[in-house]
């Protein structure tokens, strides 16, 4: 298994353009979030689905949009990027029914200028 | 809501013990977690606890909760260099989907 991966590592962005941040896993798993991380803030939840065709609101959803059509992929999509999105981009997956392992992708790293 | 705090900053020595902690606000059914970050990388788990629980032991990890101070706290014994690393602490409340809600997470540095 890959796991959960994120595409692009990295990207650079220009106030007001649009991005859609990449997440796959090939687990099979229900749930899947996305957290964003900021220094002194601990990581803050923006997405999250449990399950295909459903998705809710974290705690910091302004600025983004997900969709889930499939179970092994959850974009996170950015329609008018911000300076204030600047920020490391994590994607979490976890099995539904009693499995507390949260698997965590490497992170996209974004800066918006 | 669910608040989660820690002290953002540790430093021991090589085989000394070292003892992170984390309060947390909400005090329904919760289970509590330890999470390890190191440079670059994303988060791993490292153990988690259930709010009906007063203790768990994994091998060098013990995790302490006091359920009336909402206190939790993750002992590493015989700290190695490569247990340098942010620590986090998050909680998800049960029955509320899959959303966790992490602390600010604490730089643990050990020294030789």
């Amino acid at each position: 298994n890959a796991g959960v991966t994120q595409t692009p590592k990295f990207q650079v962005l220009k106030t007001g353009q649009s991005m859609t941040l990449q997440c796959a896993q090939d687990m099979n798993h229900e749930y899947m979030s996305w957290y964003r991380q900021d220094p002194g803030m601990g990581l803050r939840l923006i997405h999250y689905s449990v399950g295909a065709g459903i998705t809710d609101q974290g705690e910091v959803p302004n600025g983004y949009n997900v969709s889930r059509s499939t179970t092994e992929d959850f974009p996170l999509r950015l329609l008018s990027a911000a300076p204030s999105q600047t920020s490391v981009y994590f994607c979490a997956s976890r099995q539904a029914g009693g499995q507390e392992t949260q698997y965590f992708g490497p992170g996209t790293r974004l800066l918006v200028l | 809501g669910e608040d989660v705090e820690q002290s953002l900053f540790l430093s021991v020595r090589e085989g000394d013990s070292s003892v992170i902690n984390c309060t947390y606000t909400d005090s329904s059914s919760t289970y509590l977690y330890w999470y390890k970050q190191e440079p670059g990388a994303g988060l791993q788990l490292l153990t988690y606890i259930f709010s009906n629980m007063d203790m768990k032991q994994d091998q060098r990890l013990t995790v302490l909760l006091n359920k009336k101070d909402k206190h939790l706290s993750l002992r590493i014994a015989d700290t190695q260099t490569g247990d340098s690393a942010i620590y986090f602490c998050a909680e998800r409340v049960t029955g509320g989907g899959n959303k966790l809600t992490f602390g600010t997470g604490t730089q643990l540095k050990v020294e030789l």
